[in-house]
Protein backbone atom coordinates (compact mmCIF):
# COMPACT_ATOMS: atom_id res chain seq x y z
CA UNK A 1 0.00 0.00 0.00
CA UNK A 2 1.07 3.42 0.07
CA UNK A 3 3.36 4.77 2.74
CA UNK A 4 4.81 8.04 3.36
CA UNK A 5 7.98 8.91 4.23
CA UNK A 6 8.75 11.73 6.66
CA UNK A 7 11.84 13.66 7.89
CA UNK A 8 13.55 13.70 9.55
CA UNK A 9 12.33 11.41 12.44
CA UNK A 10 13.11 13.66 15.32
CA UNK A 11 14.88 16.78 15.77
CA UNK A 12 16.42 18.91 18.47
CA UNK A 13 16.22 22.38 18.39
CA UNK A 14 16.98 25.89 20.45
CA UNK A 15 13.65 28.49 20.84
CA UNK A 16 13.81 31.28 18.48
CA UNK A 17 15.42 28.78 15.10
CA UNK A 18 13.87 27.88 12.35
CA UNK A 19 12.45 24.25 11.27
CA UNK A 20 11.88 22.49 8.49
CA UNK A 21 10.36 18.78 7.97
CA UNK A 22 9.10 17.08 4.78
CA UNK A 23 7.22 14.18 3.57
CA UNK A 24 7.32 12.40 0.54
CA UNK A 25 5.05 9.56 -1.22
CA UNK A 26 5.46 7.02 -4.20
CA UNK A 27 1.97 8.12 -5.01
CA UNK A 28 -0.09 11.42 -6.00
CA UNK A 29 -2.35 12.60 -3.61
CA UNK A 30 -5.03 15.16 -3.91
CA UNK A 31 -4.74 16.57 -0.51
CA UNK A 32 -1.99 16.81 2.01
CA UNK A 33 -2.53 17.94 5.96
CA UNK A 34 -0.23 18.71 8.35
CA UNK A 35 -1.23 17.86 12.05
CA UNK A 36 0.53 18.29 15.41
CA UNK A 37 0.42 15.99 18.23
CA UNK A 38 0.38 16.24 22.17
CA UNK A 39 0.68 13.62 24.48
CA UNK A 40 -2.74 11.63 25.60
CA UNK A 41 -4.38 14.16 22.46
CA UNK A 42 -5.56 13.29 18.95
CA UNK A 43 -3.70 15.46 15.85
CA UNK A 44 -4.42 18.51 15.70
CA UNK A 45 -5.31 20.08 12.28
CA UNK A 46 -2.29 22.70 11.29
CA UNK A 47 -2.66 23.46 7.88
CA UNK A 48 -4.64 21.85 4.84
CA UNK A 49 -3.18 21.77 0.87
CA UNK A 50 -5.54 21.24 -1.88
CA UNK A 51 -4.00 22.28 -5.11
CA UNK A 52 -0.75 21.17 -6.26
CA UNK A 53 2.08 24.62 -5.86
CA UNK A 54 0.15 25.66 -2.98
CA UNK A 55 1.91 27.34 -0.61
CA UNK A 56 -0.50 28.24 2.71
CA UNK A 57 0.91 29.71 6.06
CA UNK A 58 -0.92 29.52 9.16
CA UNK A 59 0.85 32.39 11.45
CA UNK A 60 4.40 31.09 11.82
CA UNK A 61 3.71 27.99 9.71
CA UNK A 62 4.12 27.89 6.34
CA UNK A 63 3.36 24.50 4.76
CA UNK A 64 3.62 23.89 0.66
CA UNK A 65 2.14 21.00 -1.88
CA UNK A 66 4.99 19.90 -4.15
CA UNK A 67 4.19 20.34 -8.12
CA UNK A 68 4.48 16.81 -8.48
CA UNK A 69 1.61 15.91 -6.25
CA UNK A 70 4.19 13.80 -4.36
CA UNK A 71 5.57 15.37 -1.66
CA UNK A 72 4.97 18.53 0.57
CA UNK A 73 7.17 20.53 3.31
CA UNK A 74 6.28 22.43 6.32
CA UNK A 75 8.45 25.33 8.20
CA UNK A 76 7.75 26.77 11.59
CA UNK A 77 9.39 30.05 12.16
CA UNK A 78 10.78 31.27 14.97
CA UNK A 79 10.07 28.58 17.29
CA UNK A 80 8.64 28.20 20.58
CA UNK A 81 8.51 25.85 23.80
CA UNK A 82 5.13 25.17 22.87
CA UNK A 83 6.23 24.09 19.99
CA UNK A 84 6.89 20.86 20.92
CA UNK A 85 5.36 17.72 20.20
CA UNK A 86 4.66 15.02 16.72
CA UNK A 87 4.11 16.40 13.18
CA UNK A 88 2.33 13.95 11.00
CA UNK A 89 1.64 15.10 7.61
CA UNK A 90 -1.29 12.66 5.74
CA UNK A 91 -2.13 12.29 2.09
CA UNK A 92 -5.60 12.05 0.91
CA UNK A 93 -5.87 10.13 -2.52
CA UNK A 94 -9.47 11.49 -3.49
CA UNK A 95 -11.13 14.36 -3.78
CA UNK A 96 -13.78 13.29 -1.41
CA UNK A 97 -12.36 13.54 1.30
CA UNK A 98 -11.72 10.21 2.11
CA UNK A 99 -8.86 7.75 3.94
CA UNK A 100 -5.66 9.93 4.99
CA UNK A 101 -2.92 7.98 5.05
CA UNK A 102 0.01 9.01 7.65
CA UNK A 103 3.63 9.42 7.84
CA UNK A 104 5.49 8.04 10.75
CA UNK A 105 5.74 11.37 12.16
CA UNK A 106 8.52 13.85 13.54
CA UNK A 107 9.27 14.51 17.51
CA UNK A 108 10.34 18.06 17.75
CA UNK A 109 12.03 19.39 20.66
CA UNK A 110 12.96 22.55 21.57
CA UNK A 111 15.34 23.69 23.84
CA UNK A 112 14.37 27.24 25.89
CA UNK B 1 -18.60 25.01 18.94
CA UNK B 2 -17.94 21.62 20.64
CA UNK B 3 -15.22 20.07 18.50
CA UNK B 4 -15.23 15.76 18.21
CA UNK B 5 -15.98 14.23 21.16
CA UNK B 6 -15.00 10.39 22.28
CA UNK B 7 -16.31 8.60 25.05
CA UNK B 8 -14.76 6.48 27.15
CA UNK B 9 -11.15 8.04 27.52
CA UNK B 10 -9.72 4.83 28.55
CA UNK B 11 -10.75 1.43 28.37
CA UNK B 12 -9.33 -2.05 29.93
CA UNK B 13 -10.39 -5.64 28.49
CA UNK B 14 -9.21 -8.83 28.33
CA UNK B 15 -8.65 -11.06 25.00
CA UNK B 16 -11.97 -12.26 23.47
CA UNK B 17 -14.07 -9.78 25.13
CA UNK B 18 -16.03 -7.13 22.67
CA UNK B 19 -15.67 -3.17 22.69
CA UNK B 20 -17.98 -0.35 21.58
CA UNK B 21 -16.61 2.84 21.43
CA UNK B 22 -17.95 5.75 20.94
CA UNK B 23 -17.93 9.51 18.61
CA UNK B 24 -19.75 12.48 18.27
CA UNK B 25 -18.90 14.88 15.64
CA UNK B 26 -17.99 18.46 14.88
CA UNK B 27 -21.14 20.53 14.61
CA UNK B 28 -21.80 20.65 10.82
CA UNK B 29 -20.03 17.62 9.70
CA UNK B 30 -21.74 14.36 8.09
CA UNK B 31 -18.59 12.31 7.16
CA UNK B 32 -16.92 10.00 10.38
CA UNK B 33 -13.75 7.78 9.98
CA UNK B 34 -11.98 5.93 12.36
CA UNK B 35 -8.27 5.07 13.13
CA UNK B 36 -6.31 2.92 15.35
CA UNK B 37 -2.88 4.51 16.31
CA UNK B 38 -0.13 1.87 17.74
CA UNK B 39 2.39 3.32 19.93
CA UNK B 40 5.17 5.37 18.31
CA UNK B 41 2.85 5.23 14.79
CA UNK B 42 1.00 7.21 12.64
CA UNK B 43 -2.70 6.56 12.91
CA UNK B 44 -3.97 3.77 10.38
CA UNK B 45 -6.94 3.96 8.39
CA UNK B 46 -9.66 1.56 9.66
CA UNK B 47 -13.02 3.13 8.07
CA UNK B 48 -15.04 5.60 7.11
CA UNK B 49 -19.04 6.62 7.17
CA UNK B 50 -21.24 8.75 5.28
CA UNK B 51 -24.64 8.80 4.99
CA UNK B 52 -25.44 5.67 7.52
CA UNK B 53 -22.90 3.62 5.57
CA UNK B 54 -19.56 2.63 5.00
CA UNK B 55 -17.77 4.45 2.21
CA UNK B 56 -14.59 3.51 2.63
CA UNK B 57 -12.46 0.40 4.64
CA UNK B 58 -8.92 -0.04 5.08
CA UNK B 59 -6.65 -2.90 5.90
CA UNK B 60 -8.18 -4.22 9.48
CA UNK B 61 -10.33 -7.46 9.47
CA UNK B 62 -13.96 -8.04 9.86
CA UNK B 63 -13.59 -8.33 13.93
CA UNK B 64 -13.86 -4.24 13.35
CA UNK B 65 -17.32 -2.89 12.41
CA UNK B 66 -19.39 0.14 13.26
CA UNK B 67 -22.59 1.98 12.81
CA UNK B 68 -23.38 6.12 12.14
CA UNK B 69 -26.68 6.95 13.37
CA UNK B 70 -28.84 9.89 11.57
CA UNK B 71 -27.33 11.95 13.50
CA UNK B 72 -24.26 11.87 12.79
CA UNK B 73 -22.65 10.13 15.58
CA UNK B 74 -21.04 6.90 15.60
CA UNK B 75 -19.88 3.83 16.88
CA UNK B 76 -17.02 1.21 16.20
CA UNK B 77 -16.93 -2.15 17.57
CA UNK B 78 -14.20 -4.58 17.89
CA UNK B 79 -15.39 -8.39 18.53
CA UNK B 80 -12.82 -10.79 20.20
CA UNK B 81 -10.44 -8.67 21.39
CA UNK B 82 -6.63 -9.26 20.97
CA UNK B 83 -3.71 -8.31 22.62
CA UNK B 84 -2.28 -6.37 19.35
CA UNK B 85 -5.56 -4.39 19.29
CA UNK B 86 -4.10 -2.17 22.39
CA UNK B 87 -3.89 1.42 20.63
CA UNK B 88 -5.27 4.52 20.72
CA UNK B 89 -8.67 4.93 19.17
CA UNK B 90 -8.96 8.03 16.94
CA UNK B 91 -12.33 9.18 15.42
CA UNK B 92 -12.14 11.74 12.56
CA UNK B 93 -14.63 14.23 11.22
CA UNK B 94 -15.12 16.01 8.09
CA UNK B 95 -17.72 18.00 6.00
CA UNK B 96 -17.35 16.43 2.21
CA UNK B 97 -13.75 16.84 1.11
CA UNK B 98 -12.50 19.26 4.06
CA UNK B 99 -10.20 18.39 6.13
CA UNK B 100 -10.36 15.98 8.96
CA UNK B 101 -10.80 17.20 12.57
CA UNK B 102 -9.88 14.42 15.47
CA UNK B 103 -11.04 13.90 18.80
CA UNK B 104 -8.66 13.12 21.41
CA UNK B 105 -9.10 9.34 21.02
CA UNK B 106 -9.87 5.88 23.10
CA UNK B 107 -7.12 4.53 24.67
CA UNK B 108 -7.65 0.94 24.90
CA UNK B 109 -5.66 -1.71 26.71
CA UNK B 110 -6.45 -5.39 25.99
CA UNK B 111 -4.95 -7.86 28.99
Amino acid sequence: GQQLNQSPQSMFIQEGEDVSMNCTSSSIFNTWLWYKQDPGEGPVLLIALYKAGELTSNGRLTAQFGITRKDSFLNISASIPSDVGIYFCAGQEDNQGGKLIFGQGTELSVKP
Amino acid sequence: DAGVTQSPTHLIKTRGQQVTLRCSPKSGHDTVSWYQQALGQGPQFIFQYYEEEERQRGNFPDRFSGHQFPNYSSELNVNALLLGDSALYLCASSLQYMGQYFGAGTRLSVL
